[in-house]
């Protein structure tokens, strides 16, 4: 079984500033894949990066950023230069090889102020 | 690309009545999830398909939920009768297959209020 570990429940941080979400797993799969996504108020899970357990570089799409740490089991999330519409709800998830059920952690409320 | 579309997106209704939620994938994604999200929580897998055929229900609440995928395309979750606890949003999503890297993209969501 897989458990996904957001130990932040709630996070700010000051516009233009980076931010780091941690998120710890735990797994026996030699291979999976890690994902986080963004949930604003509207409701929608909104992905934002992958990273395969398998990559030797750390994923980057745009100012995101995930810090892969396997033996650590650990992809902290790092969001660089954070804008006011960054305010969500930050989850991660995992999803095993055989491709059944992507687990959650229970997420991070991330408030960006001014 | 059309994103994953679901509808009602909000639903108020009394315990005991039925309720029934539509989604339709992104075209050509085998793969097709009902997640349930309690608020405050994580959203929690209810079912997933691979094409028309059910790979995981096993937390699923089959006494009072159901769902089908009759033709592999869209797909309908039907809460009958509802409880109060089953007041969530829930969302559906959808990939191109089970493969652990592909993305999975998730559908606004619809919200069940049961009073």
């Amino acid at each position: 079984a897989q458990k996904i570990t957001q130990t932040q429940p709630g996070m700010f941080v000051q516009e233009k500033e980076a931010v780091t979400l941690d998120c710890t797993y735990d797994t026996s799969d030699q291979s999976y894949g890690l994902f986080w996504y963004k949930q604003p108020s509207s409701g929608e899970m909104i992905f934002l990066i992958y990273q395969g357990s398998y990559d030797e570089q750390n994923a980057t799409e745009g100012r995101y950023s995930l810090n892969f740490q396997k033996a650590r089991k650990s992809a902290n999330l790092v969001i660089s230069a954070s804008q006011l519409g960054d305010s969500a709800m930050y989850f991660c998830a995992m999803r095993p090889r055989g491709g059944n059920k992507l687990t959650f952690g229970t997420g991070t409320q991330l408030k960006v102020e001014l | 690309e059309a994103g994953v579309a679901q509808s009602p997106r909000y639903k108020i209704i009394e315990k005991r009545q039925s309720v029934a939620f539509w989604c339709n994938p992104i075209s050509g994604h085998a793969t097709l999830y009902w997640y349930q999200q309690i608020l405050g929580q994580g959203p929690k897998l209810l079912i997933q398909f691979q094409n028309n055929g059910v790979v995981d229900d096993s937390q699923l609440p089959k006494d009072r939920f159901s769902a089908e995928r009759l033709k592999g395309v869209d797909s309908t979750l039907k809460i009958q009768p509802a409880k109060l606890e089953d007041s969530a949003v829930y969302l559906c999503a959808s990939s191109l297959d089970r493969t652990a890297g592909n993305t999975i993209y998730f559908g606004e969501g619809s919200w069940l209020t049961v009073v």
